[in-house]
């Protein structure tokens, strides 16, 4: 069973839509939830952290349901500079781990103008 | 802003030859990490190090890979007869502390990309 799932995309979305990316992680022992962002053939770069009681930042909003297992990220306003790959990560820390980080395979946005 | 830094940013090697990956952590973090990305896939856990040693490897991590810290400053990979499948993305992480919310953040450095031919 994949640890952290997410929609490969891509999503082809025109500049100002609205795009919500959806993730599920299989281990509910997970402690820190993150989106981090990666431009092709670059590092992956912390977007935002993901809390329990859901957070924005900006025009970006993340949600974590830990019922079910499933984060969110919604982007409102796209933007031409958002086109990236996001990546849905989960910090397992706990037990014998020691925080490292499992990442989705990521979904493709494309922002068109 | 501090940073990860990383060197080479691209390395060619020969099949059986060995390799050294150095990376340069943000200064006050303590936990440090390698990752790798083979070309269209996930990023994957190779190997974690806290206070001079190894905290968790991944399955990947297989004996002819090994960390060190050399110095205060360096955190290296090494290679000791890279394979055709070595081939990757290779990034270091770095982070404050391991489980305290907002100081467990990694951050990841532009990567050294190994080609193995």
């Amino acid at each position: 069973r994949k640890e952290v799932e997410q929609d490969p995309g891509p999503f082809n979305v025109p500049e100002g839509a609205t795009v919500a990316f959806n993730c599920t992680y299989s281990n509910s022992a997970s402690q820190s939830f993150f989106w981090y962002r990666q431009d092709c053939r670059k590092e992956p770069k912390l977007l935002m952290s993901v809390y329990s009681s859901g957070n924005e930042d900006g025009r970006f909003t993340a949600q974590l349901n830990r019922a079910s297992q499933y984060i969110s990220l919604l982007i409102r306003d796209s933007k031409l500079s958002d086109s990236a790959t996001y990546l849905c990560v989960v910090n397992m820390n706990y037990g014998g781990s020691q925080g490292n980080l499992i990442f989705g395979k990521g979904t493709k946005l494309s922002v068109k103008p | 802003e501090p940073e990860v830094t990383q060197t080479p940013s691209h390395q060619v090697t020969q099949m059986g030859q060995e390799v050294i990956l150095r990376c340069v952590p943000i200064s006050n973090h303590l936990y440090f990490y390698w990752y790798r990305q083979i070309l269209g896939q996930k990023v994957e856990f190779l190997v974690s190090f806290y206070n001079n040693e190894i905290s968790e490897k991944s399955e990947i991590f297989d004996d002819q890979f090994s960390v060190e810290r050399p110095d205060g400053s360096n955190f290296t990979l090494k290679i000791r007869s890279t394979k055709l499948e070595d081939s990757a993305m290779y990034f270091c992480a770095s982070s404050e502390a391991l489980q305290e919310i907002a100081k467990n953040i990694q951050y990841f450095g532009a990567g050294t990309r190994l080609s193995v031919l």
